[in-house]
């Protein structure tokens, strides 16, 4: 059974930083992109940030280029994401999802999620 | 970049009903499209992948159709367990946009 388990997340002042992780389990970690997904408190899903399943390539969104790095350790099934310079529009729930072979892959499946909250 | 529109934006429907939700690419995308349910206070999950093919486990009512920048999510008779938002999202190069999401009611 596929499983993944988001965490990292917490409270954290304007301008700053965290380190979200994702702990998978049950496939083959690295014949497999890997994306994270937030959704802002009531408002709908925006897709953060995407690498292969190699590591070698990455894909953001200009909202979050140059803030937000992803990365991932196959040695521990491990996908992380490196927020910095945080804004209060971050606040959200950021899941992580398993996507497939390319990354260009629809989602199959999802964590249950981290809540970061950018608040002063 | 690539964005993605659904409408309705909300709906009501009786139990049986057919509902029907569309999303627009605002550029070709061949069939690179997904739909994904989120019940009130759970977890994302895919229903349709390559725009009209059923991801294992879920109920052959739902159904998908459309290619190029015009999709469709149909469900064929509305059950309670539907009330959810549905997200379609465009897959076939970044940035992977979401559409705005549909939400579903039953009346």
């Amino acid at each position: 059974e596929v499983q993944l388990l988001e965490s990292g997340g917490g409270l954290v002042q304007p301008g700053g930083s965290l380190r979200l992780s994702c702990a998978a389990s049950g496939f083959t970690f690295s014949s497999y992109a890997m994306s994270w997904v937030r959704q802002a408190p009531g408002k709908g899903l925006e897709w953060v940030s995407t690498i292969s399943g190699s590591g070698g390539n990455t894909y953001y969104p200009d909202s979050v280029k140059g803030r937000f790095t992803i990365s991932r350790d196959s040695s521990k099934n491990t996908l992380f994401l490196q927020v910095n310079s945080l804004r209060a529009e971050d606040t959200a729930v950021y899941y992580c999802a398993k996507g497939g072979p390319y990354h260009t892959s629809p989602l199959d499946c999802w964590g249950q999620g981290t809540l970061v909250t950018v608040s002063s | 970049d690539i964005q993605m529109t659904q409408s309705p934006s909300s709906l009501s429907a009786s139990v049986g009903d057919r509902v029907t939700i569309t999303c627009r690419a605002s550029q070709g995308i061949s069939n690179y499209l997904a739909w994904y349910q989120q019940k009130p206070g759970k977890v994302p999950k895919l229903l349709i992948y390559a725009a009209s093919t059923l991801q294992s486990g879920v109920p052959s009512r739902f159904s998908g159709s459309g290619s190029g920048t015009d999709f469709t999510l149909t469900i064929s008779s509305l059950q309670p367990e539907d009330v959810a938002t549905y997200y379609c999202q465009g897959y076939n190069s970044d940035p992977f946009t979401f559409g705005p999401g549909t939400k579903v009611e039953i009346k």
